[in-house]
């Protein structure tokens, strides 16, 4: 099974408007960190937001929020306000284990976001 | 203060040939880890290493290789390229593995 699946292969939003980007996650684990990084055509991955496993509230960086809903497993991003400049590839991305036991992470598919002005 | 810095940014080698890229962390990261990302894929864990040790490895085979000196540099080594080895490398730093990873802008690798 994929650790990570992203379901939007594309999205489109109108500039000002507000978009969400799919992530559902698969893992046992009850420790687990979950991250979206945007990655423009230049290449490099720009760290977005991070939400904990054991992280009560929903994470929120500037227009950037996350959905956190554990029960079902999902971590949608939230941008608001979009910008021409959000245009980019989004990746969700999840850390999996607990401290000291050899973490890696496991990036999702992707999802491209086009903004329209 | 630096980010993650790599180099080269570029590279073109032939199948078979022998291949280093270079990874230095942002200032105070101790840990690195490195990904291969293939056109239009997401990136894939290769393997990641705190205080000079492997601590962790993803479905690589031996011939991807890697060291991290004492000042947390890294190295990436890839030997006998395959065509398919052709990829974006990207290589992360974090302050211990739990923390966010922050990405160096990629060194992207053409096989022949």
């Amino acid at each position: 099974a994929q650790k990570i699946t992203q379901t939007q292969p594309g999205m489109f939003v109108q500039e000002k408007e507000a978009v969400t980007l799919d992530c559902t996650y698969d893992t046992s684990d009850p420790s687990y960190g979950l991250f979206w990084y945007k990655q423009p055509s230049s290449g490099e991955m720009i760290f977005l937001i991070y939400q904990g496993s054991y992280d009560q509230q929903n994470a929120t960086e500037g227009r950037y929020s996350l959905n956190f809903q554990k029960a079902r497993k999902s971590a949608n991003l939230v941008i608001s306000a979009s910008q021409l400049g959000d245009s980019a590839m989004y990746f969700c991305a999840m850390r999996e284990g607990a401290p000291n036991t050899g973490n890696q992470f496991y990036f999702g598919t992707g999802t491209s976001l086009t903004v329209i002005p | 203060d630096a980010g993650v810095t790599q180099s080269p940014t570029h590279l073109i080698k032939t199948r078979g040939q022998q291949v280093t890229l270079r990874c230095s962390p942002k200032s105070g990261h101790d840990t690195v880890s490195w990904y291969q990302q293939a056109l239009g894929q997401g990136p894939q864990f290769i393997f990641q290493y705190y205080e000079e040790e492997e601590r962790q490895r993803g479905n690589f085979p031996d011939r991807f290789s890697g060291h991290q000196f004492p000042n947390y540099s890294s190295e990436l080594n890839v030997n006998a390229l395959l065509l398919g080895d052709s990829a974006l490398y990207l290589c992360a730093s974090s302050f211990d593995e739990q923390e966010t990873q922050y990405f160096g802008p990629g060194t992207r690798l053409l096989v022949l």
